[in-house]
């Protein structure tokens, strides 16, 4: 099975602070991504990485950036945490590029 | 622009009968799609997929039907049961790297 481990599940931060989300899957899929989930919107993607020190943005990048410095890990990194960005983030991965995405259990967010 | 739609928030339904979920989407280069499945303070699981060469998968008491005409895909969960309270969401890709998922569907199965 595969295993997308999410290091916090529930975080309080205050308005500011610099806040780290961690990552690690263990089938070493090539591609990692972050998602955020917010009631109403769904799913949409933060950051992706394709590869080891790859990154692309997705559809909502503002406020966030990513690092890969090896395969199996992907962090989220928020530069200054808002209160826009209370919300449920979720990581990801997959083998290849059209496959199958599997993601961790998620971390909660709650910015005050 | 969200390419995926889930235009049904909500769906209640009883024990026993059928569920059935739909997705429209508009990129007509989306060529795989996909159904998860997600409860509260859980990530979202795979439940399902298709391939835009087929119309059709089946996969237990669970089937995804594709239009492509209509740009349109729906899940059936036949009996539906208790255990499948819970948000669906409907994501396509088009063999790139990413997913686009609609806003999710919460399924209520009443016993």
């Amino acid at each position: 099975d595969v295993k997308v481990t999410q290091s916090s599940r529930y975080l309080v931060k205050r308005t500011g602070e610099k806040v780290f989300l961690e990552c690690v899957q263990d089938m070493d899929h090539e591609n990692m991504f972050w998602y955020r989930q917010d009631p109403g919107l769904g799913l949409r993607l933060i950051y992706f990485s394709y590869d080891v020190k790859m990154k692309e943005k997705g559809d909502i990048p503002e406020g966030y950036s990513v690092s890969r410095e090896k395969k199996e890990r992907f962090s989220l990194i928020l530069e200054s945490a808002s209160t826009n960005q209370t919300s449920m983030y979720l990581c990801a991965s997959s083998r290849a590029a059209g496959n199958t995405i599997y993601f961790g259990e998620g971390s909660w967010l709650t910015v005050v | 622009d969200q390419q995926v739609k889930q235009n049904s928030p909500s769906l209640s339904v009883q024990e026993g009968r059928i569920s059935i979920l739909n997705c429209d989407y508009t990129n007509s280069m989306f060529d795989y799609f996909l159904w998860y499945k997600k409860y509260p303070a859980e990530g979202p699981t795979f439940l399902i997929s298709i391939s835009s060469i087929k119309d059709k998968n089946e996969d237990g008491r669970f089937t995804v039907f594709l239009n492509k005409s209509a740009k349109h895909l729906s899940l059936h969960i036949v009996p539906s049961q208790p255990g499948d309270s819970a948000v669906y969401f409907c994501a396509a890709s088009s063999n790139d790297y990413k997913l686009s998922f609609g806003a999710g569907t919460t399924v209520t199965v009443r016993a």
